[in-house]
C-alpha cells in the first residue's frame, strides 16, 4: 500500500510560473525524498530532507517538511518546459529506513 | 561514472514462462533495491539487498518471485510461471548503503509484458 499521497494528481501551468506539489504520509519517517520521472522511465533523485530538517533548497527547488502534520511540499520556481514530468515523494521509514515508500505522484505539465 | 543499468529494457513473454531481469548497480554501492511500478502508480518496494544478502524481502508478492545477488554487485530478479498481472515496469536502484545517504539512484527500468 502507498504511504504517501501527492496532491494534486495533475498540475498544468504556464512556463515561468511556480509549481507547488504536496505530499502527505501516515507513519513516522527517517527522511523524505522527492524524485522526478520522465515518460515512465527511471526516476531521478531531486532532494532529500531529514526528519529533523524543516526546509531545504537546491537550485530552483525548495522542499519543506512538517512532521507534526506529516506533510511535505515541493516548490519549483520559474518553471521550464523541461520540468514536465511526474514527481513522486518517497518516505524512508524509521523502521526499515532503507526501503522507500512512494506516493502515486503528481503529473506536472509546463505549457510554453 | 556509469549509472545503474538494467537489461533487457523491454521483455515480452507468454503466460506461464520464466523470466530473468538483470540489474548492474553503481560501482561501490552496497545496497540494491528492486521496485515494481504499474501504469499511473508510484513504485512499490519488492526487495532490498545489503551486500549479498536480502535484508528485506517483504515486498515480494508471492513465491513465484525471487532475487539473488551472489557476489554483492549484479542482481537478478527471477519470476516463475509469469501471469498477466506481472506486467509492469521493474525498477532497480542502488545506494551507498548508509542511512545518512540513502538517496537511491535508479536504472531506466525493464518493461515486462506478459501476454
Amino acid at each position: 500500500s502507498q504511504q504517501g499521497e501527492e496532491d494534486p494528481q495533475a498540475l498544468s501551468i504556464q512556463e515561468g510560473e511556480n509549481a507547488t506539489m504536496n505530499c502527505s504520509y501516515k507513519t513516522s519517517i527517517n527522511n523524505l525524498q522527492w524524485y522526478r520521472q520522465n515518460s515512465g522511465r527511471g526516476l531521478v533523485h531531486l532532494i532529500l530532507i531529514r526528519s529533523n530538517e524543516r526546509e531545504k533548497h537546491s537550485g530552483r527547488l525548495r522542499v519543506t517538511l512538517d512532521t507534526s502534520k506529516k506533510s511535505s511540499s515541493l516548490l519549483i520556481t520559474a518553471s521550464r518546459a523541461a520540468d514536465t514530468a511526474s514527481y513522486f515523494c518517497a518516505t524512508g521509514l524509521i523502521q526499515g529506513a532503507q526501503k522507500l515508500v512512494f506516493g502515486q505522484g503528481t503529473r506536472l505539465t509546463i505549457n510554453p | 561514472g556509469a549509472g545503474v543499468s538494467q537489461t533487457p529494457s523491454n521483455k515480452v513473454t507468454e503466460k506461464g514462462k520464466y523470466v530473468e531481469l538483470r540489474c548492474d548497480p553503481i560501482s561501490g554501492h552496497t545496497a540494491l533495491y528492486w521496485y515494481r511500478q504499474s501504469l499511473g502508480q508510484g513504485p512499490e518496494f519488492l526487495i532490498y539487498f545489503q551486500g549479498t544478502g536480502a535484508a528485506d524481502d517483504s515486498g515480494l508478492p508471492n513465491d513465484r518471485f525471487f532475487a539473488v545477488r551472489p557476489e554483492g554487485s549484479v542482481s537478478t530478479l527471477k519470476i516463475q510461471r509469469t501471469e498477466r498481472g506481472d506486467s509492469a515496469m521493474y525498477l532497480c536502484a542502488s545506494s551507498p548503503g548508509t542511512l545518512r545517504r540513502n538517496e537511491q539512484f535508479f536504472g531506466p527500468g525493464t518493461r515486462l509484458t506478459v501476454l
